[in-house]
């Protein structure tokens, strides 16, 4: 079974400085799929930034980094520069290894309310 | 592209009431999932599909029932509606993309009230 852990519920962060979104995870699985994921107060789930657990470099979207430490099983989400629109909802998920013709469902952490202050 | 819609945006039910919840999409995606988001919490998978006529149970199924006889649509049922329903339902679609793996992209959700 794989398990998410976001231990963070709320976290404050000044415009124009960075953030660290802390996610660790448990899986026995050697392959799997780590995700982030931002929901803004509107509600849609939009997906910023996937790290494979094979990559050797961390993923990077824009203002969006992963930071993938897989001894110590954390996914971290890292945004620079904050801005205003970046108060959301902030999801870290994971997918099991995909076997031929199956899916892969998400398993997602409780998640981590950021809110950026002017 | 319009990505992956759904309908209603909202609805309330009463007990014991049956509804069916809209999912398409147009990017001919093979897997199609349902999640439920109740308040505060992640999303807990429904059911799934990795094509027409293929669906499979997620962690949490009880109450509910998929079909998929298109590519495009993955429809949503609920059966004899409870209070322990109303919740947030999200569907969303995928394609195999790098490294064996799949993004999955979500529709607006659903919010749907159980009185």
């Amino acid at each position: 079974a794989q398990k998410i852990t976001q231990t963070q519920p709320g976290m404050f962060v000044q415009e124009k400085e960075a953030v660290t979104l802390d996610c660790t995870y448990d899986t026995s699985d050697q392959s799997y799929g780590l995700f982030w994921y931002k929901q803004p107060s509107s509600g849609e789930m939009i997906f910023l930034i996937y790290q494979g657990s094979y990559d050797e470099q961390n993923a990077t979207e824009g203002r969006y980094s992963l930071n993938f430490q897989k001894a110590r099983k954390s996914a971290n989400l890292v945004i620079s520069a904050s801005q205003l629109g970046d108060s959301a909802m902030y999801f870290c998920a994971m997918s099991p290894p995909m076997a031929s013709g199956s899916a892969r469902q998400l398993t997602f952490g409780s998640g981590t309310q950021l809110t950026v202050l002017p | 592209n319009a990505g992956v819609t759904q309908t209603p945006k909202f609805r309330i039910l009463k007990i014991g009431q049956s509804m069916t919840l809209q999912c398409a999409q147009d990017m001919n995606h093979n897997y199609m999932y349902w999640y439920r988001q109740d308040p505060g919490m992640g999303l807990k998978l429904i059911y799934y599909s990795v094509g027409a006529g293929i669906t499979d149970k997620g962690e949490v199924p009880n109450g509910y029932n998929v079909s998929r006889s298109t590519t495009e649509d993955f429809p949503l049922r609920l059966e004899l509606a409870a209070p322990s329903q109303t919740s947030v339902y999200f569907c969303a679609s995928s394609y195999p993309t790098r490294d064996s793996t799949d993004t999955q992209y979500f529709g607006p959700g659903t919010r749907l009230t159980v009185l």
